[in-house]
């Protein structure tokens, strides 16, 4: 079946623009997990999902950084004001309950200018 | 905060050599994954396990729960193994996602 799918593969924008990242998960996945690799940092956890609800949203890096999830499956990842420190891929990773394997999206590669 | 350390940062090997990769990690956790990333390409999961040992055709990844320790092996290794391979922890129920270790970057030369 089809995989976890993320869009747009890559996005350019203007630092100060607000931008929507989306994943869709693969279908039946209650888990949701978003994550960040940025060359500095390293791979780091954003936020996870069960169903629509995100329990902790302490590993958001900032108050410009939220997520959403509907109908236990698309979830967007939206930044506003984008600063250059932003710039990174954003993965997204489904999993069948928050115990089991997770099965990674390509990512989104974000460069703010 | 789990704190995941890899061993070797980097390695080249020759083709058919067998490779060890290894992973510490400083809480208890409830699974850990290998992960694998080719240059500018996606993550793929090899492995994920929370006791014993697990074996994929080439691939065997071993955790030892009381020492705090994974190692992940290739068996005769190819060019196309060369990719950066990733531990990760999984700690209490999920909620926290993934703590990453900073990746193993292996290079296997023909």
């Amino acid at each position: 079946g089809a995989g976890v799918s993320q869009s747009p593969s890559n996005k350019v924008t203007e630092k100060g623009k607000d931008v929507e990242l989306r994943c869709d998960p693969i279908s039946g996945h209650t888990a949701l997990y978003w994550y960040r690799q940025s060359l500095g940092q390293g791979l780091e956890f954003l936020i996870y999902f069960q169903g629509n609800s995100a329990p902790d949203k302490s590993g958001l890096p900032s108050d410009r950084f939220s997520a959403e999830r509907t109908g236990g499956s698309v979830s967007t990842l939206t930044i506003q004001r984008t600063q250059q420190e932003d710039s990174a891929v954003y993965l997204c990773a489904s999993s069948l309950a928050n115990y089991n394997e997770q099965f990674f999206g390509p990512g989104t590669r974000l460069t703010v200018l | 905060k789990n704190e995941v350390e890899q061993s070797p940062q980097n390695l080249t090997a020759q083709e058919g050599e067998f490779i060890t990769i290894n992973c510490s990690y400083s809480v208890g956790i409830s699974a850990l994954h290998w992960l694998q990333q080719h240059p500018g390409g996606g993550i793929v999961s090899l492995f994920m396990l929370s006791s014993g040992k697990k074996k994929h055709g080439r691939l065997i990844a071993t955790i030892n729960i009381q020492e705090k320790h994974s190692s992940l092996h290739i068996t005769a290794s190819h060019p196309r193994d060369s990719a950066v391979y990733i531990c990760a922890v999984l700690s209490g129920g999920g909620a926290d996602g993934l703590t990453f270790g900073k990746g193993t970057h292996l290079i296997i030369q023909p």
